[in-house]
């Protein structure tokens, strides 16, 4: 079935890096835009970044400018985050996403959604 | 950036009531707007998009309405398991901003 999965998640400590990953299954990954959606804990989601379907319109939240990339390889339909220069504020769930229209730009509601993964950032 | 803003935070209903989430846009957002349950330790799952069309699969007691700036949700038959944390979310242009949401529990 339509699926997401994402790993890469760990405990790190502030002013390191992660790399996130999303593997997509069962859909063509290639016609969607992506998104990754974040959930500290005991609080509410948090939209994080967007990747068009086609590798362009890469918007970011502004506490994470700068410090994030979003990308995807489509040849392996997987999407990614990589995250440097971590704070302690990072620390949730990174949830991906998959916006519902094919060739919306990702500007869409989010349909389908990974399982997410635990990144702590701690000292 | 719009601004999204849900009431009430919390709400305690009877199972058979209807409940109602509000949600505000801080700006116009047309129909660009979704809804989400979250039942604890779960993951968000989408219940509405364009603001009034159940995404397939939800059960029909699950509604919403509104355009602009202001929308709802309604369960018209609160069941025991729609006990959950509501979100609603704008998606017409970034930041793609949800609400704080509403957590629905049972009386």
């Amino acid at each position: 079935q339509v699926q997401l999965v994402e790993s890469g998640g760990g405990v790190v400590q502030p002013g390191k890096s992660l790399r996130l990953s999303c593997a997509a299954s069962a859909f063509s990954f290639s016609t969607y835009g992506m998104h990754w959606v974040r959930q500290a804990p005991g609080k509410g989601l948090e939209w994080v970044a967007v990747i068009g379907f086609d590798g362009s319109n890469i918007y970011y939240i502004d506490s994470v400018k700068g410090r994030f990339t979003i990308s995807r390889d489509d040849s392996e339909s997987t999407l990614y985050l990589q995250m440097n220069s971590l704070r302690v504020e990072d620390t949730a769930v990174y949830y991906c996403t998959r916006a519902r229209r094919l060739r919306a730009g990702g500007k869409d509601a989010f349909d389908i959604w990974g399982q997410g993964t635990m990144v702590s950032v701690s000292s | 950036d719009i601004q999204m803003t849900q009431s009430p935070s919390s709400l305690s209903a009877s199972v058979g009531d209807r409940v109602t989430i509000t949600c505000r846009a801080s700006q116009g957002i047309s129909n660009n707007l979704a809804w989400y349950q979250q039942k604890p330790g779960k993951v968000p799952k989408l219940l509405i998009y364009a603001a009034s069309t159940l995404q397939s699969g939800v059960p029909s007691r699950f509604s919403g309405s509104g355009s602009g700036t202001y929308f709802t949700l309604t369960i018209s038959s609160l069941q025991p398991e729609d006990v959950a944390t509501y979100y609603c979310q704008k998606y017409n242009s970034a930041p793609w901003t949800f609400g704080q949401g509403t957590k629905v529990e049972i009386k």
